[in-house]
């Protein structure tokens, strides 16, 4: 399994409230990857990242931002928290295979609840 | 993009037991993976399976992607198999999902002692 971490785990904030949620893998994977997962659902693709100053959106539209400077470190931030967006934020990398023929690898997901 | 159904919705069993969950999806993949999120919300791989057959102790995994399913077997379950199992897809190459997963909706398995 990869080494992938996310801080914090819960964070609990009021609204309007500027926040980063943490990311980072040991692995030296080139793909990163955030996906937002509400209680009870499907988790869906926010953010994608195929190497170092790549980012794309995903699937799902958010408000949120992320960055890739550094191989290992993925952050995403939401300028101004909002009540919507409470739910729980996971963490993928992979190595990159060919055309995607490549595991994806969780970090243990930040819940966020904005009050 | 591609569709992703996973069967049953919910399902209940006594420690022991065998449970087969299935996923369907809509159109070629090269990457198909099944998870076991915990209570604690950590998703733990189980199978990186776009084809064939794989065993890992009491679970295994069929996928035939001519067909455009995938199978994951459960043999004598414990408490501790409860949780949400999801499967999710990648697209052929070519497409702008490369490298991109696409999650069913789960299956809650619950096992009671």
């Amino acid at each position: 399994e990869a080494d992938i971490y996310q801080t914090p785990r819960y964070l609990v904030i009021g609204t309007g409230k500027k926040i980063t949620l943490e990311c980072s893998q040991t692995m030296g994977h080139d793909k990163m990857y955030w996906y937002q997962q509400d209680p009870g659902m499907e988790l869906h693709l926010i953010h994608y990242s195929y190497g170092v100053n790549s980012t794309e959106k995903g699937d799902l539209s958010s408000e949120s931002t992320v960055s890739r400077i550094r191989t290992e470190h993925f952050p995403l931030t939401l300028e101004s928290a909002r009540p919507s967006h409470t739910s729980q934020y996971l963490c993928a990398s992979s190595a990159g295979g060919q055309y995607g023929t490549d595991t994806q690898y969780f970090g243990p997901g930040t819940r966020l609840t904005v009050l | 993009g591609i569709q992703v159904e996973q069967s049953p919705p919910d399902l209940i069993l006594q420690e022991g037991a065998n449970s087969t969950l299935r996923c369907n999806f809509s159109d070629s993949v090269n990457n198909l993976q099944w998870f076991h999120q915990n209570p604690w919300g950590q998703l733990i791989n189980l199978f990186y399976i776009p084809s064939g057959t794989k065993q890992n102790g009491r679970l295994s995994a069929t996928t035939v992607a001519t067909e455009r399913y995938s199978l994951l077997y459960i043999s004598s379950s414990q408490t501790t198999d409860s949780g949400v199992y999801f499967c999710a897809v990648g697209e052929r190459a070519g497409g702008t999902s490369y490298g991109k997963l696409t999650f069913g909706q789960g299956t809650i398995l619950t096992v009671h002692p």
